[in-house]
């Protein structure tokens, strides 16, 4: 089975540029998250979906930040426009449902540098 | 509200000797316990995890934690390190089935 997919896996970008982050979750998973790692701040969560809902969106830091899953089996997490200080490994993350114990299964990543 | 405490930032141990890395959390509800590998350049992925049940729990690659409701502890063990285990190890805690909160993580080295 494939697992998460995230595209690009690296992105270099220059300051004001627009960015956006894609993710195709493990099919038949029913919720996605969105999570940034970053040495300073560790693994933060930016925000969730389920059935393609967002639930929590408390995560993200401003309005440049946005996320969308138009549908179950891809999400885009997009940042308007970008600063250095958005430079971190952006995952993307799948987990079964409501039903399950909360295990989650994680993408490989995307590597952004914002010069 | 949930929070996750590793302790130790860094551990380094020889090949052969005992792994432990601690976790403790703090959860209004019984949670749902587990501790996540990421190797460089990796994703996370799920070593084992504790919801119900027994206290001790194995994962994978000869990992095993014991949840200790009264200590409020989740540590993560392994007898023998392996140059392999090398690598950042997370704790997190989930309510339900919602989010995770993770710790700040721990990175293991392993001493020829």
């Amino acid at each position: 089975d494939a697992g998460v997919i995230q595209s690009p896996r690296h992105e270099v970008t220059e300051m004001g540029q627009e960015v956006t982050l894609r993710c195709k979750p493990i099919s038949g998973h029913n919720s996605l998250f969105w999570y940034r790692q970053t040495m300073m701040r560790g693994l933060e969560l930016l925000i969730y979906f389920n059935n393609n809902v967002p639930i929590d969106d408390s995560g993200m830091p401003e309005d440049r930040f946005s996320a969308k899953m138009p549908n179950a089996s891809f999400s885009t997490l997009k940042i308007q426009p970008s600063e250095p200080r958005d430079s971190a490994v952006y995952f993307c993350a799948s987990s079964p449902g409501t039903s399950n114990t909360g295990e989650l299964f994680f993408g490989e990543g995307s590597r952004l540098t914002v010069l | 509200a949930q929070s996750v405490t590793q302790l130790g930032s860094h551990v380094s141990v020889s090949e052969g000797a005992l792994v432990l890395l601690r976790c403790n959390y703090s959860s209004s509800v019984p949670p749902y316990l587990f501790w996540y590998v990421q190797y460089p350049n990796q994703g996370l992925q799920l070593l084992l995890k504790y919801t119900t049940g027994a206290t001790l729990v194995k994962g994978i690659n000869g990992f095993e934690a014991e949840f200790k409701k009264s200590e409020t502890s989740f540590h993560l063990t392994k007898p023998s390190a392996h140059m392999s285990d090398a690598a950042e190890y997370f704790c997190a805690v989930t309510l339900l089935a919602g989010k995770s909160t993770f710790g700040d993580g721990t990175t293991l080295t392993v001493k020829p």
